[in-house]
C-alpha cells in the first residue's frame, strides 16, 4: 500500500484566516482524496483531485472555501479559507491503490485543525 | 437519510469475550464494502473489502462477512491491542470513487 504523509499534523488557527494541508504519497497515483471527519461523524468526502484537472467536488462543499491543488501525480494540497470554529475537524487525504485490481483507499495520517 | 449505520455506537469487551460488530446499509448497487481500523490520532487503516454476500475474510483475531444487506466484524478472542474504532464504508454503482462511511463503533478490551 501506499505510504502517505501530510502536513501539518495540527494547527490552530483564528477565524478568518486560511490554511493550506499538505498531502504527499511516496508513488504516483491517478485520484487523490480529500475527507473531513469532525466529531462524532462520519468522515465524509470534500473532493476528488485528479492530477491535471480540476476538483470534483461533493455536494455541500465548494471551491472558494476548500480550494485544492494538485501539481503532480504524488502531491496535493487542501486549503480551508476563511475559517470559522465549525471547521474545527480532521482533515484526511486518501489514495486508491490495492492490489490485483482491488480498489481500497488508503488514508494518511490526518490533521488535526482547531479554529477559535 | 443514513445510508450506512453501525451498531453499537461503543462495545466494551473483556479480553478473550469475543463478539460482533454490525453494519447495516441501504445502498443499490453494491460495489464493495469496506473496514477500517482507526486508533486515536491516525487515520483510517485498511481492513477488508467484501464484494458480494455471502463473502468472507479473515485477518488474525477478525473476519469479515457480508449478506445483502449487512456486515458483521466478528472479533474472536479479542486482546487489549485491538481497542480502536472500527469503521465501515460502501461505494455504491455510479458513484465513482465516493466511499460513504458510516460513523464507527468505538470498542474497548480491557485486560
Amino acid at each position: 500500500s501506499a505510504v502517505i504523509s501530510q502536513k501539518p499534523s495540527r494547527d490552530i488557527c483564528q477565524r478568518g484566516t486560511s490554511l493550506t494541508i499538505q498531502c504527499q504519497v511516496d508513488s504516483q497515483v491517478t485520484m487523490m482524496f480529500w475527507y473531513r471527519q469532525q466529531p462524532g461523524q462520519s468522515l465524509t468526502l470534500i473532493a476528488t483531485a485528479n492530477q491535471g484537472s480540476e476538483a470534483t467536488y461533493e455536494s455541500g462543499f465548494v471551491i472558494d472555501k476548500f480550494p485544492i491543488s494538485r501539481p503532480n501525480l504524488t502531491f496535493s494540497t487542501l486549503t480551508v479559507s476563511n475559517m470559522s470554529p465549525e471547521d474545527s475537524s480532521i482533515y484526511l487525504c486518501s489514495v486508491e491503490g490495492g492490489t490485483s485490481g482491488t480498489n481500497e483507499q488508503f488514508f494518511g495520517p490526518g490533521t488535526r485543525l482547531t479554529v477559535l | 437519510e443514513d445510508q450506512v449505520t453501525q451498531s453499537p455506537e461503543a462495545l466494551r469487551l473483556q479480553e478473550g469475550e469475543s463478539s460482533s460488530l454490525n453494519c447495516s446499509y441501504t445502498v443499490s448497487g453494491l460495489r464493495g464494502l469496506f473496514w477500517y481500523r482507526q486508533d486515536p490520532g491516525k487515520g483510517p487503516e485498511f481492513l477488508f473489502t467484501l464484494y458480494s454476500a455471502g463473502e468472507e475474510k479473515e485477518k488474525e483475531r477478525l473476519k469479515a462477512t457480508l449478506t445483502k444487506k449487512e456486515s458483521f466484524l466478528h472479533i474472536t478472542a479479542p486482546k487489549p491491542e485491538d481497542s480502536a474504532t472500527y469503521l465501515c464504508a460502501v461505494r455504491q454503482s455510479g458513484s465513482n470513487y465516493k466511499l460513504t462511511f458510516g460513523k464507527g463503533t468505538l470498542l474497548t478490551v480491557n485486560p
